[in-house]
């Protein structure tokens, strides 16, 4: 099946640092990808929606300035959070659309735990 | 604005019983679901999905069913297994998900 990677695993910085992550499509292309956060015992949060040579979009609140998205090529979107803070200590989760038989899916990477100090 | 609602954080079941997992929504122009399996510190993993012109999808062990006059669709696993014991979420869409229900099948 379709995998997708992510790196680094785990991350930790201090406060005021920025921190990239990547998210990469092994055996397949993928136009679309998606960044997601997560925070202890609560549901994926959608952060934005990339698409490959174009600008992403992000969902209502979640600042872009905060959270660049570049998805410079079909097998790669990258997430940089500029000036992390504490509170930007999550589980960040990256997705790229493909098929499974006959309808689009997602595919997940096995997410970042990105700490803050 | 939630779109997407699971109602029940948790489950409890024994092995060998069905689980049944609920998911409802609220924008009646979804027209495709999915159901996606997580443990912790991993991403989500897809199990199956429906689209609207479709009330059943079966998949093994795994049965999606879906209402689309209640806005609603559920997940069931028979008979249940230890190893299902994980976050499930449903999902609208592709992205729009629950907030998940935790399934713990007792042995």
């Amino acid at each position: 099946g379709a995998v997708v990677s992510q790196h680094p695993s785990r991350v930790i910085c201090k406060s005021g640092t920025s921190v990239k992550i990547e998210c990469r499509s092994l055996d397949f292309q993928a136009t679309t990808m998606f960044w997601y956060r997560q925070f202890p015992k609560q549901s994926l949060m959608l952060m934005a929606t990339s698409n490959e040579g174009s600008k992403a979009t992000y969902e209502q609140g979640v600042e872009k300035d905060k959270f660049l998205i570049n998805h410079a090529s079909l097998t790669l979107s990258t997430l940089t959070v500029t000036s992390a803070h504490p509170e930007d200590s999550s589980f960040y989760i990256c997705s790229a659309t493909g098929t499974s038989g006959l309808q689009e899916t997602q595919y997940f990477g096995p997410g970042t735990r990105l700490l803050v100090l | 604005d939630q779109q997407v609602k699971q109602n029940s954080p948790s489950l409890s079941v024994q092995e060998g019983r069905i689980s049944i997992l609920n998911c409802d929504y609220t924008n009646s122009m979804f027209d495709y679901f999915l159901w996606y399996k997580k443990y912790p510190a991993e991403g989500p993993t897809f199990l199956i999905s429906i689209s609207s012109i479709k009330d059943k999808n079966e998949d093994g062990r795994f049965t999606v069913f879906l209402n689309k006059s209640a806005k609603h669709l559920s997940l069931h696993i028979v008979p249940s297994q230890p190893g299902d014991s994980a976050v499930y979420f449903c999902a609208a869409e592709l992205a729009r998900f629950g907030a998940g229900t935790r399934l713990t099948v007792k042995p």
